[in-house]
């Protein structure tokens, strides 16, 4: 089942702007992580931000997680075209180790 | 860092025939591996998690028959699709967990499956 709904489904910006994807989810979660997915491709993780956590910085990435909205977004500064790709939002599954995806944001970047 | 390799890439097979689909971990020991589904423009849906030696957990909806998976070691997961048809054409993409808890997942990088 799905847990994750992100939005926008599909995004476009020009390359240097900034794209921010948001994730909500339905049930309490330990962690939530992002993913990113280049056309029919496998999956890179991207950053995992704990429940006790409200914002998390990786390079040129920026999450935040609300725990009380159950909603988390995922801030992508300076984009570049190489930054093309669809990214989604994953939380472990009750207390299993099974991830459940978010329906996933597609993000295009024009040079 | 943790690596899982997938293989095929891609496979084209006619309708009616077996498909094997392998997934390695190639410098950790993966005790649970996990089977996902993905269609064109779709997330991925999980379709079951492999345990080494014993039966793997199928989600709800998703033919054990049909999709049959061996855990037979620490390294290896295998998806069979049995009697395939053209809409069991997808990608396939495993993944493992590795680390500590349950905080540390990599992915296969896929397989295309065409069923013509």
């Amino acid at each position: 089942s799905q847990q994750g709904e992100e939005d926008p489904q599909a995004l476009s910006i020009q390359e240097g702007e900034n794209a921010t994807m948001n994730c909500s989810y339905k049930t309490s979660i330990n962690n939530l992580q992002w993913y990113r997915q280049n056309s029919g491709r496998g999956l890179v993780h991207l950053i995992l931000i704990r429940s006790n956590e409200r914002e998390k910085h990786s390079g040129r990435l920026r999450v935040t997680l609300d725990t009380s909205k159950k909603s988390s977004s995922l801030l992508i500064t300076a984009s570049r075209a190489a930054d093309t790709a669809s990214y989604f939002c994953a939380t472990p599954q009750g207390g299993s180790e099974k991830l459940v995806f978010g329906k996933g944001t597609k993000l295009t970047v024009n040079p | 860092g943790a690596v899982v390799s997938q293989h095929p890439s891609r496979v084209i097979c006619k309708s009616g025939t077996s498909v094997k689909i392998e997934c390695r971990s190639l410098d950790f020991q993966a005790t649970t591996m996990f089977w996902y589904r993905q269609f064109p423009k779709q997330s991925l849906m999980l379709m079951a998690t492999s345990n080494e030696g014993s039966k793997a957990t199928y989600e709800q909806g998703v033919e054990k028959d049909k999709f049959l998976i061996n855990h037979a070691s620490l390294t290896l997961s295998t998806l069979t699709v049995t009697s395939a048809h053209p809409e069991d054409s997808s990608f396939y993409i495993c993944s493992a967990t590795y680390g500590q808890g349950a905080f540390g997942y990599t992915f296969g990088s896929g397989t295309r499956l065409t069923v013509v």
